[in-house]
């Protein structure tokens, strides 16, 4: 079983919609949560970050993240054609610097 | 954000050669760097972290003789890819954390570098 798992898509919405990115993850030690945009042959994008549960929000995006149930999401809203990219999930455990990523979801918004 | 940049972006090279890929901090200083590879349609692995001023840590199954890591300065670690084979073109990402290993720091990416070996 993988320690992170999201799933890989393809997701493909009309523009102006919502979307909801997922992963879910086995250890209860991660603590430090991050979604990353990556668009084709480019490295990732930090998006969001956040270490508690609950949401934060960033202009159209809001990250929520469920401790107990280890599980996190990360909400476009009203969605764009330039939205249109991998979206990484990441996670880090308290100690060390190492991410572990999701698969990645692959993100289509259509005009 | 903080501004990670790699060089080449892209390189084509001949099975057998090897091939060196730099990854700068360019606003900061980073005693740790992270080399990720990634192929098609799949996530980032990490492949090793490297230290300035010491040996990089290399995660298993990561032939360490293979992929030469030296973190020269706080503002740059290279990657050598040795003898390369075919099976060794993928895409190279490497990033740096802006606040060393705390559980706070933020982790940027460089662009990555795309390697071809034919």
């Amino acid at each position: 079983q993988k320690e992170v798992e999201q799933d890989p898509g393809p997701l493909s919405v009309p523009e102006g919609a919502i979307v909801s990115l997922n992963c879910t993850y086995s250890n209860s030690a991660f603590q430090y949560f991050m979604w990353y945009r990556q668009y084709s042959r480019k490295g990732p994008e930090l998006l969001m970050y956040t270490y508690s549960s609950g949401n934060k929000e960033d202009g159209r995006f809001t990250a929520q993240v469920d401790k107990s149930s280890k599980y996190i999401s990360l909400f476009i809203r009203d969605s764009q054609p330039s939205d249109s990219a991998t979206y990484l999930c990441a996670m880090k455990r308290n100690q060390g610097g190492k991410l572990i990523f999701g698969q990645g979801t692959e993100l289509s918004v259509k005009p | 954000g903080a501004v990670v940049s790699q060089h080449p972006s892209w390189v084509i090279c001949k099975s057998g050669t090897s091939v060196k890929i730099e990854c700068r901090s360019l606003d900061f200083q980073a005693t740790t760097m992270f080399w990720y590879r990634q192929f098609p349609k799949q996530s980032l692995m990490l492949m090793a972290t490297s230290n300035e001023g010491s040996k990089a840590t290399y995660e298993q199954g990561v032939e360490k003789d293979k992929f030469l890591i030296n973190h020269a300065s706080l503002t740059l670690s290279t990657l050598t890819v040795t003898s390369a084979h075919p099976e060794d073109s993928s895409f190279y990402i490497c990033s740096a954390p802006t606040s060393g290993m705390k559980l706070t720091d933020t982790q940027y990416f460089g662009p990555g570098t795309r390697l071809t070996v034919l």
